[in-house]
C-alpha cells in the first residue's frame, strides 16, 4: 500500500517562498506521475501542478503558472513544490497525490494527508 | 479553466439511491473519459471512488457507479449508508492539459 506523506507547510507572508515536499513509499515512484492539489479553507478542491515520472513533463494550473515550480527527485522518492510570489488566495491545504498507472491528470488514487500554507501578515 | 458544476448538496435516506451529476464542456467531460469522483470526509484527504467515468479502484464498494453522457457525468451511489455522509468531487482531464474539479457536493444521509 503506497504512503506519501507531505511537509513543509507553514505561515508566511504574502510575496514570500516555500518549498513543500512531498517522501513516497510503498510503490515505485519514478513509474508514476504526481500531482499537488490544494484545498482552501472551507472550500473545494483545485488542481495546482503535475509531473510526469521521468520529470520531464510538467503542467500547471493558470492560477499559479510563473510563480510555482514542480520537481521531484526519483533517487530520494520525494515530490517538491516551490511556491514564490505566494499571495493570500495561496493559503490552502495542500495535497501530494499519485496518478494511476499510465495516466497523469486522472485517477489520483494515493494521497498525503495534506500540510497547511498560510499566507498571512 | 472553470470549475465543472455540481449540486451543493444531496440527501437521502439509508437503504436509498441517490445520483450526483458534474456538468461541464466538449472541452473536459464530454471530450475524454477521463473522469473520476472522489469521497471526502471533514478533515480527511480525498479518496477515489470511480475512475475512467465507470471503473471502481480495488476496494471500493461496487454500491458505487459512475456513467457518462455527453458533457454531464454521474456518480450514483446505492443502499446508502451512513458512512456514505460526506463530500463528493468530480474530476475531469482538459483539452488545455490540466485537471479541473468540481465544486463539490455535500451528500447528508438523513
Amino acid at each position: 500500500e503506497g504512503q506519501l506523506v507531505e511537509s513543509g507547510g507553514g505561515l508566511v507572508q504574502p510575496g514570500g517562498s516555500l518549498r513543500l515536499s512531498c517522501a513516497a513509499s510503498g510503490f515505485t515512484f519514478n513509474t508514476f506521475d504526481m500531482n499537488w492539489v490544494r484545498q482552501a479553507p472551507g472550500k473545494g478542491l483545485e488542481w495546482v501542478s503535475a509531473i510526469t515520472g521521468s520529470g520531464g513533463r510538467t503542467y500547471f494550473a493558470d492560477s499559479v503558472k510563473g510563480r510555482f515550480t514542480i520537481s521531484r527527485d526519483n533517487s530520494k522518492n520525494t515530490l517538491y513544490l516551490q511556491m514564490s510570489s505566494l499571495r493570500a488566495e495561496d493559503t490552502a491545504v495542500y495535497y501530494c497525490a499519485k496518478a494511476s498507472a499510465g495516466r497523469t491528470l486522472a485517477a489520483l488514487d494515493y494521497w498525503g494527508q495534506g500540510t497547511l500554507v498560510t499566507v498571512s501578515s | 479553466q472553470s470549475a465543472l458544476t455540481q449540486s451543493a448538496s444531496v440527501s437521502g435516506s439509508p437503504g436509498q439511491s441517490i445520483t450526483i451529476s458534474c456538468t461541464g464542456t466538449s472541452s473536459d467531460v464530454g471530450g475524454y473519459n477521463y473522469v473520476s469522483w472522489y469521497q471526502q470526509h471533514p478533515g480527511k484527504a480525498p479518496k477515489l471512488m470511480i475512475y475512467d467515468v465507470s471503473y471502481r479502484p480495488s476496494g471500493v464498494s461496487d454500491r458505487f457507479s459512475g456513467s457518462k453522457s455527453g458533457n454531464t457525468a454521474s456518480l450514483t451511489i446505492s443502499g446508502l449508508q451512513a458512512e456514505d455522509e460526506a463530500d463528493y468531487y468530480c474530476s475531469s482531464y482538459t483539452r488545455s492539459n490540466s485537471l479541473v474539479f468540481g465544486g463539490g457536493t455535500k451528500l447528508t444521509v438523513l
